[in-house]
């Protein structure tokens, strides 16, 4: 089992839906965590970063922490077709070891 | 401000010639970290420094891997010899610290033929 699971998807929904992505994970010792967006042939850029169990909001971006049931989610709001592109999640350890999830392929149908 | 900058953006070059990848940090950052992505392993770390010092090289992997950092705004990644295998798309990174979230480059495609 990876320490880090994601659905590589691809993830497709229509110009404006909600889209849900997540991660899972089973150390209990990461206490950071990180949602990155890569465009094809473009390094991954940072969107959200948080520490701590709760909601951190950004424009349309919404990261979610559940330390309890080892679950993160990013949540956008409003989809455009410039947001498709690659979501990576990534966590860090008490011991700065860092973790990515494999990507989830997410595409906005104009 | 200036990202992390790589160079060179693409190259190819023929089995068993010395490829040298550059990276230069953001500025005040004290991590650095090299990684190595492809369609079927995904983004792999090979190897990351910390205040110059190389912190964990377990990634790297093979001899033929070789990363230096000689001062804070500088670090190398040389594959020698290369092969064919080593084709794939090289980020380097840099934090402000190893518990920050890393900042990337747009990456060397390395072509190996």
């Amino acid at each position: 089992q990876k320490e880090v699971e994601q659905d590589p998807g691809p993830l497709s929904v229509p110009e404006g839906a909600i889209v849900s992505l997540n991660c899972t994970y089973s150390n209990s010792a990461f206490q950071y965590f990180m949602w990155y967006r890569q465009y094809s042939r473009k390094g991954p850029e940072l969107l959200m970063y948080t520490y701590s169990s709760g909601n951190k909001e950004d424009g349309r971006f919404t990261a979610q922490v559940d330390k309890s049931s080892k679950y993160i989610s990013l949540f956008i709001r409003d989809s455009q077709p410039s947001d498709s592109a690659t979501y990576l999640c990534a966590m860090i350890d008490s011991n700065y070891q860092l973790i990515w999830g494999a990507g989830t392929k997410l595409i906005i149908k104009p | 401000d200036a990202g992390v900058i790589q160079s060179p953006r693409h190259e190819v070059t023929e089995m068993g010639q010395e490829v040298t990848l550059r990276c230069k940090p953001i500025s005040g950052h004290n991590s650095l970290f090299w990684y190595r992505q492809t369609m079927m392993r995904g983004l792999e770390l090979l190897i990351y420094f910390n205040n110059n010092v190389p912190i964990d090289d377990s990634g790297m992997p093979e001899d033929r891997f070789s990363a230096k950092m000689p001062n804070a705004s500088f670090s190398t990644l040389k594959i020698q010899p290369s092969e064919p295998r080593d084709s794939a798309v090289y980020f380097c990174a840099s934090s402000q610290d190893l518990n920050q979230p890393q900042h990337f480059g747009d990456g060397t495609r390395l072509s190996i033929l």
